[in-house]
């Protein structure tokens, strides 16, 4: 079982450039959640996706959506991206109410 | 709205000491309380859990129990050892909201030999 996976590692983008991450769900998961870790800080969740929509949504702008295609793999896209969108980026996948599984995250940096 | 506040770290440990992190919540309904553990450079590991009061979560020598009258669900270890030199998150997912999680600030833990 790979786990949760999430795609890429690293990346580095320019303020007002827009950004794609990736994330594939453990097996068996069909649930996936998105969360912004910002330096020292715990998790912060931004959405949630279930059966291709967006199921619940934390306190981030509009800039920040989202997708999930049917092989319950997801995308998280930002837009217009500012100074302070520069964090690790967490995927999780979850089946029912069940704990999260998180993947190894992405690290935005934006100059 | 739902919240986790646990303790403000660093903390620094000698090997085999014992060890208390505490965290208390806020939450409108009935939460599953959760631990998990962050090493250098990875994503988040699910430690412990415990669904309901009363219910005491155990692994890897860690124990956390869900405390409703106080709020509570403070992790603590007999002996630590270097290998438990991570950062330690407090998390809450409330029922009543579906399955979205609410972290803490995280715990900072470095045990030296």
């Amino acid at each position: 079982d790979a786990g949760v996976t999430q795609s890429p590692t690293h990346l580095i983008k320019t303020r007002g450039q827009q950004v794609t991450l990736r994330c594939s769900p453990k097996s068996g998961h069909d649930t996936v959640s998105w969360y912004q870790q910002a330096l020292g800080q715990g998790p912060q969740f931004i959405f949630q996706y279930y059966e291709e929509e967006e199921r619940q949504r934390g306190n981030f702008p509009d800039r920040f959506s989202g997708h999930q295609f049917p092989n319950y793999s997801s995308e998280l896209n930002v837009n217009a991206l500012l100074l302070g969108d520069s964090a690790l980026y967490l995927c999780a996948s979850s089946s029912g109410r069940n704990e999260q599984y998180f993947g190894p995250g992405t690290r935005l940096t934006v100059t | 709205g739902d919240s986790v506040t646990q303790m403000e770290g660093p903390v620094t440990l000698s090997e085999e000491a014992f060890l208390t992190i505490n965290c208390t919540y806020t939450a409108t309904g009935y939460p599953s309380l959760f631990w998990y553990v962050q090493y250098p450079g990875e994503g988040l590991q699910l430690l412990l859990k415990a669904t309901k009061a009363d219910d005491k979560g155990s692994n890897k020598g860690f124990e956390a129990t869900y405390r409703k009258e106080t709020t509570s669900f403070h992790l603590e270890k007999g002996s630590v050892q270097v290998s438990d030199s991570a950062v330690y998150f407090c998390a809450l997912s409330d029922d009543d909201t579906g399955n979205q999680f609410y972290f803490g600030t995280g715990t900072s833990l470095t045990v030296i030999p």
